[in-house]
Formats: structure tokens, C-alpha cells, sequence
């Protein structure tokens, strides 16, 4: 039952560009969530955005959401080679648990 | 990962046989996960509780069981009737899980399961 998808399914940037990604989704959401997993490790939440809200910052990142779309980006500026991992949107409904999506994986290159 | 554990961080079986994996959180968390990860996909739920004693089979229950008789703990078991076990294993926990909840959820590092 998928309900968020991330696009591009990979993306590769040079140290210092901006990423952006992408999450898309079905039905009608509480909240978005976007988490990091960095190889081989635990998923580490990032920053949450509720269905009321457009955009919200949280240092380097930037999440925007468009109910109207049902999609929601995340932009991480000035990238470190220290972001490489993979990002994951996870959307929360009020009938339903959170659902991941099947995620970005981001390589930013020194 | 702060607040769950997870034990052994890699864990080999051979076929046939039973594993458990261990979750413990600190968090004081109502509700916890078990997801399974394989290489380069997202997360699929197989168990989740929401409440000591209680448990609810997530998307790929299939060949695997939980307890849940205290409320630090989630332990996943795999059985042999698993078919294809090897892969990632995350537990994770959260404050509870209802209609108002932001469900935020916090993960432990892992167990890799592998069987030979």
C-alpha cells in the first residue's frame, strides 16, 4: 500500500549544488515527514510539515508542500559530502499508520 | 538512534532455523515497528504495536512473529518458515499511534540477517 514516492530514485551533484527531491503521494495527508538513512544505518528523522503548512526550513533544508499537487520537495542547500544517503518521504494520514516511500539516494560528490 | 537498540547488529542463520532479533527503546513509546529493508528499497512494515500485549500484522507478516509483554520491548522473531529472510531489519517506536499523532518515529541501527 504505497502511498509516497520519491523522485529521482537517485541523484548524484557536486559538493556545494542544491539538491532537490521530490515525494509524491496519493491521498490525503495529517502530516509529511522526511527522514536520512545513511548506509547501513537507522532511518533519522529530519523535519515534518503538516497538511496546513507550505513550507518550513530547517537549517540547510527546505521542505515545501502543495496539498492542491499532493507532493511535497525537499531542497538541501550547499551540499556536503557528508549528506550522501538516502532520503525518505513518509506521509501520515488520520485513518492509517505513517508509509514510507521507497526513497532518493543522494551522492554528493567532494 | 538514540533511545532503541537493537542486538546483534549482523546475525547469520542457517536455513531451518528460528532467530530473534532484539528492540528495546527508553523512550517511554507507546507504539513500535519491525520493517524489513532490502538492498536499495524503501521499508515495509511487518509488525507494529501499539500497546503493551497488543500487536497488529503489517504488510509482510508472513513467516515472522512478535511479543510485545513489556512496553520497552519488541522483539521480532523470524521462523523458518520464512522463505527468503535475508536482509535489513529496523525497529522503530514512536510517542503512540492515532488519528492525531504526528506517528514522528524514532529508529534503532539495525540488524543484518543472513542466512547460509
Amino acid at each position: 500500500s504505497q502511498q509516497g514516492e520519491e523522485d529521482p530514485q537517485a541523484l548524484s551533484i557536486q559538493e556545494g549544488e542544491n539538491a532537490t527531491m521530490n515525494c509524491s503521494y496519493k491521498t490525503s495527508i495529517n502530516n509529511l515527514q522526511w527522514y536520512r538513512q545513511n548506509s547501513g544505518r537507522g532511518l533519522v528523522h529530519l523535519i515534518l510539515i503538516r497538511s496546513n503548512e507550505r513550507e518550513k526550513h530547517s537549517g540547510r533544508l527546505r521542505v515545501t508542500l502543495d496539498t492542491s499537487k499532493k507532493s511535497s520537495s525537499l531542497l538541501i542547500t550547499a551540499s556536503q559530502a557528508a549528506d550522501t544517503a538516502s532520503y525518505f518521504c513518509a506521509t501520515k494520514t488520520s485513518y492509517d499508520k505513517v508509509i514510507f516511500g521507497p526513497g532518493t539516494s543522494l551522492s554528493v560528490i567532494p | 538512534d538514540g533511545g532503541i537498540t537493537q542486538s546483534p547488529k549482523y546475525l547469520f542463520r542457517k536455513e531451518g532455523q528460528n532467530v530473534t532479533l532484539s528492540c528495546e527503546q527508553n523512550l517511554n513509546h507507546d507504539a513500535m515497528y519491525w520493517y524489513r529493508q532490502d538492498p536499495g528499497q524503501g521499508l515495509r512494515l511487518i509488525y507494529y504495536s501499539q500497546i503493551v500485549n497488543d500487536f497488529q500484522k503489517g504488510d509482510i507478516a508472513e513467516g515472522y512473529s512478535v511479543s510485545r509483554e513489556k512496553k520497552e520491548s519488541f522483539p521480532l522473531t523470524v521462523t523458518s518458515a520464512q522463505k527468503n529472510p535475508t536482509a535489513f531489519y529496523l525497529c522503530a517506536s514512536s510517542i503512540d499511534l492515532d488519528s492525531s499523532s504526528t506517528d514522528t518515529q524514532y529508529f534503532g541501527p539495525g540488524t543484518r540477517l543472513t542466512v547460509l
